[in-house]
């Protein structure tokens, strides 16, 4: 158990919906980043925050958005969402930037 | 950019097998670098990992040494049992000062009794 806690662990949903996924970092840990594995891109890196304000942006799409809330824990917002969409979504916390990242279990979407 | 290439699978092995994942990396400086593992049905979980240039990552019989001759960071373990199938992947932070990782396309690993 790495320590940090992703809901829900699945998501089936339809074309065109909108979804929140959650993420609680480590305890102690600043750096939240979100990523997603499909089987045709592989794992692919997001977006990152640290304490609350955006650090830096991966191959997110523009119908995706995250935050992260003074608690530090963070939402994946996944809206308009299209078959292509289905995959796993990980969320990883570090310490402090540069430092190692622990993934959470992840969550399973698929979109029908 | 930075980027990190590790071999295709899938691996099959007999139970205590010797096994050897390639990895080789690109990367400005001397980033560190991981080896992440995932189970079945699991997320992904740290294995080891090496800070710098000659560092030997090890963890549950798995080891790993930072090559900065060769840009490489091979996994290796001496006798695979049949609960090391998973998929293993190599990856580096990105460079440019961020530190979003890059990772392999991952090496599924299955070992045979």
């Amino acid at each position: 158990d790495s320590g940090v806690t992703q809901t829900p662990k699945h998501l089936i949903t339809a074309t065109g919906q909108r979804v929140t996924l959650r993420c609680s970092p480590r305890s102690g840990d600043l750096s939240v980043y979100w990523y997603q594995q499909s089987l045709d891109q592989g794992l692919q890196f997001l977006i990152q925050y640290y304490n609350g304000e955006e650090r830096a942006k991966g191959n997110i799409l523009e119908r995706f958005s995250a935050q992260q809330f003074p608690d530090l824990h963070s939402e994946l917002n996944l809206s308009s969402l299209e078959l292509g969409d289905s995959a796993l979504y990980f969320c990883a916390s570090s310490v402090a930037l540069g430092e190692t990242q622990y993934f959470g279990p992840g969550t399973r979407l698929l979109v029908l | 950019g930075d980027s990190v290439t590790q071999m295709e699978g899938p691996v099959t092995l007999s139970e205590e097998a010797f096994l050897t994942i390639n990895c080789t990396y690109t990367a400005t400086g001397y980033p560190s670098l991981f080896w992440y593992v995932q189970y079945p049905g699991e997320g992904l979980q740290l294995l080891l990992k090496a800070t710098k240039a000659d560092d030997k990552g090890s963890n549950k019989g798995f080891e790993a040494t930072y090559r900065k001759e060769t840009t490489s960071f091979h996994l290796e373990k001496g006798s695979v049992q049949v609960s090391d199938s998973a998929v293993y992947f190599c990856a580096l932070p990105s460079g440019s000062g961020n530190t979003p990782l890059v990772f392999g396309k991952g090496t599924r690993l299955s070992v045979i009794a």
